[in-house]
């Protein structure tokens, strides 16, 4: 049974570019939710997508956006990068109908904005 | 303002002792509790996780102990073995019956030395 995916493990961009990030969730789950972990910190919610519709959304300004698709994958994109951006960008996936479901993390993408 | 605090950045234990992580939480709308292990360049695996409707959950040698009234939940790894050594999160969420967001403190360093 194949965990949370995630690609590429590791990003190099420059300030003011563009970046995709790409996530598949564990087998039967249907909700991705996307996290930034800064160095020394925990992770910060960003926002979660279910039935390919963001549903929540934490505190992060309109360039970075989403998708999911009619799989359950999941797209992150950042615009207009900023040396704050770097950082490690994680996905978790979980089963919405399950309830009080527990959030299953891949093993991220390093992204590197210089 | 950090909803989620784990105020001890670090912690050393000897093999076979009790290790035990701390968190406190301000919001009162948090209502179910996780406990995360993270190994470096590897994502988030989750470990436990308590409902605030119990005061305990117990697996193997894994105890998460939720005090409401305090706003504190603590993590008792009994015995510790030197693969325990990691950063440990707390993460919590709230009611809303779904696979909500996680709000995560800034981890504990946890070091089991022989």
């Amino acid at each position: 049974d194949a965990g949370v995916t995630q690609s590429p493990t590791h990003l190099i961009k420059t300030r003011g570019q563009q970046v995709t990030l790409r996530c598949s969730p564990k087998s039967g789950h249907d909700t991705v939710s996307w996290y930034q972990q800064a160095l020394g910190q925990g992770p910060q919610f960003i926002f979660q997508y279910y039935e390919e519709e963001e549903r929540q959304r934490g505190n992060f300004p309109d360039r970075f956006s989403g998708h999911q698709f009619p799989n359950y994958s999941s797209e992150l994109n950042v615009n207009a990068l900023l040396l704050g951006d770097s950082a490690l960008y994680l996905c978790a996936s979980s089963l919405r109908l399950a309830g009080r479901s527990t959030q299953y993390f891949g093993p991220g993408t390093r992204l590197t904005v210089l | 303002d950090q909803q989620v605090k784990q105020n001890s950045p670090s912690l050393s234990v000897q093999e076979g002792r009790i290790s035990i992580l701390n968190c406190d939480y301000t919001n009162s709308m948090f209502d179910y509790f996780l406990w995360y292990k993270k190994y470096p360049a590897e994502g988030p695996t989750f470990l436990i996780s308590i409902s605030s409707i119990k005061d305990k959950n117990e697996d193997g040698r894994f105890t998460v102990f939720l005090n409401k009234s305090a706003k504190h939940l603590s993590l008792h790894i009994v015995p510790s073995q030197p693969g325990d050594s990691a950063v440990y999160f707390c993460a919590a969420s709230p009611g809303t019956g779904t696979a909500s967001k996680l709000t995560f403190g800034t981890g504990t360093r946890l070091q089991v030395t022989l």
